[in-house]
């Protein structure tokens, strides 16, 4: 069963940094490009970075471009985003997500909560 | 930037009938990437439709998807009780990745 468990949400201060990971498990992760997905509280959702396979693909949304980091470790199956210089704006419930067909999101995970506020 | 709208915003349907919703696309959208998800309270989103008309793994019948260009419709022909939800399509392409506002399908 594919899982897809993120960590690292909290509270943080406007300008501060925070770094969510997500462990990946039950399919070859080094096999598939993943996401990070986000949804503010009551709002739609929004994407926010993407990571290839091998890391030679990198895409963010311009909201985040310049402030966020996305990279992955194929050996310890995690995605991981660094997040800098962060804004009230950035608050939401962030989601690990797995790239398939089509380039849809086949897996979610259960997402990790960011909240900016000082 | 591609911008995807959705429309109905709000859907009040009774279980039974059938649904459809509507996802337009500011500039053509190749329709081997568009892909349609339905989420719950509480809950993560998931995929139905990929390909703009091939359903996921799971997905009963019920779901089917249509369109082409900048026109993508969801349909779900008769409503179960477990099908009221926000459903979203998503397009990949320049932007890269872009997702509508959402067309919520609530019990009338």
């Amino acid at each position: 069963e594919v899982q897809l468990v993120e960590s690292g949400g909290g509270l943080v201060q406007p300008g501060g940094s925070l770094r969510l990971s997500c462990a990946a498990s039950g399919f070859t992760f080094s096999s598939y490009s993943m996401n990070w997905v986000r949804q503010a509280p009551g709002k739609g959702l929004e994407w926010v970075s993407y990571i290839s396979t091998s890391t030679s693909t990198i895409y963010y949304a311009d909201s985040v471009k310049g402030r966020f980091t996305i990279s992955r470790d194929n050996a310890k199956n995690s995605l991981y985003l660094q997040m800098n210089s962060l804004r009230a704006e950035d608050t939401a419930l962030y989601y690990c997500a797995r790239v398939g067909m089509a380039r849809s999101v086949d897996h979610w995970g259960q997402g990790t909560l960011v909240t900016v506020s000082s | 930037e591609i911008v995807l709208t959705q429309s109905p915003g709000t859907l009040s349907l009774s279980p039974g009938e059938r649904a459809t919703l509507s996802c337009r696309a500011s500039q053509s959208v190749s329709s081997s990437y568009l892909a349609w998800y339905q989420q719950k309270p509480g809950q993560a989103p998931r995929l139905l439709i990929y390909a703009a008309s091939s359903r996921a793994t799971g997905i009963p019948d019920r779901f089917s998807g249509s369109g082409s260009g900048t026109d993508f419709t969801l349909t779900i022909s008769r409503l179960e009780p477990e099908d009221f939800a926000v459903y979203y399509c998503q397009q990949y392409g320049n932007s890269p990745w872009a997702f509508g506002q959402g067309t919520k399908v609530e019990i009338k």
